[in-house]
């Protein structure tokens, strides 16, 4: 357990709200990732940061923003929802462990957009 | 750019019994990391195990053990003596080392498409 939590936990939206999922970790890890999961792609990476105000786009950034303005939270926003954006929401960490960085993910988000 | 293959979507297994789930990547790096993830219908994202590419040895935690072949690019997973509890679905994905300084690497990690494993009684 690396202490991640998401919020919320689902969410059903209309298309064309905006909508922010949250990530908050309790370890101070630098390093935090957004993926998507969907069917027949695995997950893949939206944005992530290195960071305090330090982010960047993953391959899957369109339509996505991110802000990291402490340590802790790692907030993803959707300006403006659309259906394509149907998805399972993942938030992970990057930890050291035993001389390497492994990757601990949060419980996710399934975000509906009708 | 790297890319990770899992050419088996659906697999079963009798419980008790081993099953072996493949992975296929492509990379032009030396030093890299992968992992095999476990998710089951709680959906939690669990690590399984991890192999350094720079290790010629395989790595093993308890059942699970991997088949680590660099030059084939293959790293393929066998879980024994099969239990109900691994049910899930379970996902390959590459990594490169995060630098010791600076953010030019992500550390992003790259999946494949996922192998559902069903272990039937």
């Amino acid at each position: 357990d690396a202490g991640i939590t998401q919020s919320p936990r689902h969410k059903v939206t209309e298309t064309g709200t905006p909508v922010t999922l949250r990530c908050h970790q309790t370890e101070n890890h630098r390093y935090m990732y957004w993926y998507r999961q969907d069917p027949g792609h695995g997950l893949r990476l939206i944005h992530y940061s290195y960071g305090v105000k330090d982010t960047d786009k993953g391959e899957v950034s369109d339509g996505y923003s991110v802000s990291r303005s402490k340590t802790e939270d790692f907030l993803l926003t959707l300006e403006s929802a659309t259906s394509s954006q149907t998805s399972v929401y993942f938030c992970a960490i990057s930890r050291r462990d035993r001389g390497t960085y492994e990757q601990y993910f949060g419980p996710g988000t399934r975000l509906t957009v009708t | 750019a790297q890319t990770v293959t899992q050419s088996q979507p659906e697999m079963s297994v009798q419980e008790a019994e081993t099953v072996t789930l493949s992975c296929t990547y492509d990379t032009s790096e030396s030093n890299y990391y992968l992992f095999w993830y476990k998710q089951p219908p709680s959906r939690q994202m669990i690590l399984v195990i991890r192999q350094e590419a720079y290790k010629q040895q395989n790595a093993t935690e308890n059942r699970f053990s991997v088949n680590f072949q660099k030059a084939a690019k293959s790293f393929s997973l066998k879980i024994s003596d099969s239990q109900l509890g691994d049910t899930a679905m379970y996902f390959c994905a590459f990594m490169k080392p995060l630098p010791l300084h600076g953010s030019s690497n992500t550390g992003k990690l790259i999946f494949g498409q996922g192998t559902t494993l069903q272990v039937k009684p």
